[in-house]
């Protein structure tokens, strides 16, 4: 069945971008919208937005202006930037696929196992 | 932006009872509801979409209803490894798709 794993950095200073990719085995990346959640500790879930293998990306509108999404299907990756981070941004960050189409986002299965990103100096 | 609003906060039930999670909106979201299980140091894991549709693999003992603004998720008689925290998540109105807060179920 499909997995996903997030990588990239731990630890991120604050104002510089955060990085993450996500990478999809035991199926193609192609035809599917993919998104990034992430989860403060302690706290709740919050979508970060979404990117199908076209390119077309959603944002989440709180986020939009600090949010870069890409995707290499070659390489049956996609990936986040997030810029200007601050300590607000440390969380656990997920990707997800999303089981929904170009008019509508919907549920999210499966999901990677999460990273945890810190932003600190 | 909806908010979902999920109630209680943490749930007591012992292993064998029912548990009854809630979850509200603040405008109509239709049957464009999933809920999701997440265990300490796991990724959330999907229940329920469509507000009442399990997902493969989920167990019947998870049952989903509700339409508009109020949703419920019940466990008819929670196991052991049912004790978790549990989230709903709106897909009608986006973006952005909203979560709500959570509601943990805890061992009495």
């Amino acid at each position: 069945q499909v997995q996903l794993q997030e990588s990239g950095p731990g630890l991120v200073k604050p104002s510089e971008t955060l990085s993450l990719t996500c990478t999809v085995s035991g199926g193609s990346i192609s035809s599917y919208y993919w998104s990034w959640i992430r989860q403060p500790a302690g706290k709740g879930l919050e979508w970060i937005g979404r990117i199908y293998t076209s390119g077309s990306t959603n944002y989440n509108p709180s986020l939009k202006s600090r949010v870069t999404m890409s995707v290499d299907t070659s390489k049956n990756q996609f990936s986040l930037k997030l810029s200007s981070v601050t300590a607000a941004d440390t969380a656990v960050y997920y990707c997800a696929r999303d089981q929904g189409g170009a008019v509508a986002v919907s549920w999210f299965d499966p999901w990677g196992q999460g990273t945890l990103v810190t932003v600190s100096s | 932006e909806i908010v979902m609003t999920q109630s209680p906060a943490t749930l007591s039930v012992s292993p064998g009872e029912r548990a009854t999670l809630s979850c509200r909106a603040s405008q109509s979201v239709s049957s464009n509801l999933a809920w999701y299980q997440q265990k300490p140091g796991q990724a959330p894991r999907l229940l329920i979409y469509g507000a009442s549709t399990r997902a493969t693999g989920i167990p019947a003992r998870f049952s989903g209803s509700g339409s508009g603004t109020e949703f419920t998720l019940t466990i008819s008689s929670l196991q052991s490894e049912d004790f978790a925290v549990y989230y709903c998540q709106q897909y009608n109105n986006w973006p952005p798709v909203t979560f709500g807060q959570g509601t943990k179920v805890e061992i009495k």
